[in-house]
């Protein structure tokens, strides 16, 4: 069973200051990672995605990879009150019977206080 | 609009109750999941498919069915539905080619069994 694992939260920071988010793996033959974020009630929206070790920067976000440790973040910098949702990290089957699927971690919540 | 629909958004029904949940993608994708999500237990993912009429069981695919007979449209069957399938249902599609691509998901739909 490949697993991905997040920090279960719920987080909690105030407007301005750097979220992190962080998760782990547990398919070493993933290649592909991906944060996704959901407000309440909607459908998970792609945020970012990375695939090679080190850094990947969007905007205020930051992906990293390490893929020795099996471990992926994101950080949020100068979080707004906007930012406030459920984070899903994501890892995918890039082989095998299982290629194309993508495995979920649950999430963790976010809250940005103003 | 590039998108995944999927209808009905709401649905309530009674135990027993045959049911199918459309999922239509206008993207020619390739790759086509269900997933549903569950307080405390993040997306589990139900059935997947790598393409026309080429499917496979996910992470909980008991008391559901599948189909793939058309490239844009992926439905899920509950032939007898039962409470415990009470959740939120998403359908998702991904580009095959290219693992860096991430599922794009569909609005969800909520089922309540009673």
């Amino acid at each position: 069973q490949k697993e991905v694992e997040q920090n279960s939260g719920p987080l909690s920071v105030p407007e301005g200051a750097i979220a992190s988010l962080n998760c782990t793996y547990s398919d070493r033959g993933s290649q592909s990672f991906f944060w996704y974020r959901q407000y309440s009630g909607k459908s998970p929206e792609l945020i970012m995605f990375i695939y090679s070790n080190g850094d990947k920067e969007d905007g205020r976000f930051t992906a990293q990879l390490n893929k020795a440790s099996q471990y992926v973040s994101l950080l949020i910098r100068d979080s707004q009150p906007s930012d406030s949702a459920t984070y899903l990290c994501a890892a995918s089957a890039d082989r095998g019977s299982t290629l194309g699927r993508l495995y979920f971690g649950r999430g963790t919540q976010l809250t940005v206080w103003p | 609009e590039a998108q995944v629909t999927q209808n009905p958004r709401y649905l309530i029904t009674v135990t027993g109750k045959k049911l199918t949940v459309t999922c239509s993608q206008n993207m020619n994708h390739e790759y086509m999941s269900w997933y549903r999500q569950d307080p405390g237990l993040g997306l589990r993912q139900i059935y997947y498919s790598m393409n026309v009429e080429v499917t496979d069981k996910g992470d909980v695919p008991e008391g559901y069915k599948v189909s793939r007979k058309e490239k844009r449209n992926f439905p899920l069957i509950l032939e007898s539905p039962s409470p415990n399938q009470t959740s939120l249902y998403f359908c998702a599609s991904r580009i095959r080619d290219g693992a860096n691509y991430g599922y794009t998901f569909g609005s969800g739909t909520r089922l309540t069994v009673v």
